[in-house]
C-alpha cells in the first residue's frame, strides 16, 4: 500500500540535543530505503539510506535503524542544529519495483535556540 | 554529486492553458526520471516513471492525456500539464536515476492556475 500524509506531524526538539524521527513503512518486500530531508520550497535532499540486509548504518551525525520484524525505520540525528529543521521523509523501494519510491507521511523537525 | 534541476521554478497560468515543466540531470546522464506531485503540508505521490526513447509509465489514477511527459534524451524530461485547472495547483518535482538505484531530486516547480 501507499503512505499519504494528510498531515505532518511535529517534533519539537532544543539545539544540541539528539533527534529521533520514525517512520513506519508498507512493503515487506521492500528492500531499499531511504531517509530524505525537504527544506521548505525546495525538492528532497538525499540524508542516508540502508539496505534490508542491514539493521543499522552510521553516517555524519545520522543513524538509520531499520527493524524488518515490525516494518519500522528510524534516523537518529545526533546535536541537532537550527539548520536540520526541515521536513524529514522516509521512502521505501523493493527489487523488481521498477525503481520506484514510495515515500511515508513525513515528520516536520523544529529545532530551538 | 549530482545536480537535477527545474524550469520554471514557478509558474502561474490563467485556466485551460497548458504548461510545460522542465527536468534536467546536469552533470549525469539518466534513462529513467520520475515525476512527483506534492500537495501543501503532504507527503510526495508518484505520477509517472518517464523512460528515455519509450513512453512513460503512469501511476494508476493519474491522467496521461492531461500529464503529458517526454523523454527525448538522456539528459532531459518534460511535463506538460494541460488545459491546466485551479485543482493542478501543487508542487511538481522531478527526479532522475543515477546508476541502478539512487535518485536525485531536482528543487521543484511551483504552479499556480488561476
Amino acid at each position: 500500500g501507499e503512505s499519504v500524509g494528510l498531515h505532518l506531524p511535529t517534533l519539537s526538539v532544543q539545539e544540541g540535543d539528539n533527534s529521533i524521527i520514525n517512520c513506519a513503512y508498507s512493503n515487506s518486500a521492500s528492500d531499499y530505503f531511504i531517509w530524505y530531508k525537504q527544506e521548505s520550497g525546495k525538492g528532497p535532499q538525499f540524508i542516508i539510506d540502508i539496505r534490508s540486509n542491514m539493521d543499522k548504518r552510521q553516517g555524519q551525525r545520522v543513524t538509520v535503524l531499520l527493524n524488518k520484524t515490525v516494518k519500522h525505520l528510524s534516523l537518529q540525528i545526533a546535536a541537532t542544529q537550527p539548520g536540520d529543521s526541515a521536513v524529514y521523509f522516509c521512502a521505501e523501494s523493493f527489487s523488481g519495483g521498477y525503481n520506484k519510491l514510495i515515500f511515508g507521511a513525513g515528520t516536520r523537525l523544529a529545532v530551538h535556540p | 554529486g549530482a545536480v537535477v534541476s527545474q524550469h520554471p521554478s514557478w509558474v502561474i497560468c490563467k485556466s485551460g492553458t497548458s504548461v510545460k515543466i522542465e527536468c534536467r540531470s546536469l552533470d549525469f546522464q539518466a534513462t529513467t526520471m520520475f515525476w512527483y506531485r506534492q500537495f501543501p503540508k503532504q507527503s510526495l505521490m508518484l505520477m509517472a516513471t518517464s523512460n528515455e526513447g519509450s513512453k512513460a509509465t503512469y501511476e494508476q489514477g493519474v491522467e496521461k492525456d492531461k500529464f503529458l511527459i517526454n523523454h527525448a534524451s538522456l539528459t532531459l524530461s518534460t511535463l506538460t500539464v494541460t488545459s491546466a485547472h485551479p485543482e493542478d495547483s501543487s508542487f511538481y518535482i522531478c527526479s532522475a536515476l543515477a546508476g541502478v538505484e539512487t535518485q536525485y531530486f531536482g528543487p521543484g516547480t511551483r504552479l499556480l492556475v488561476l
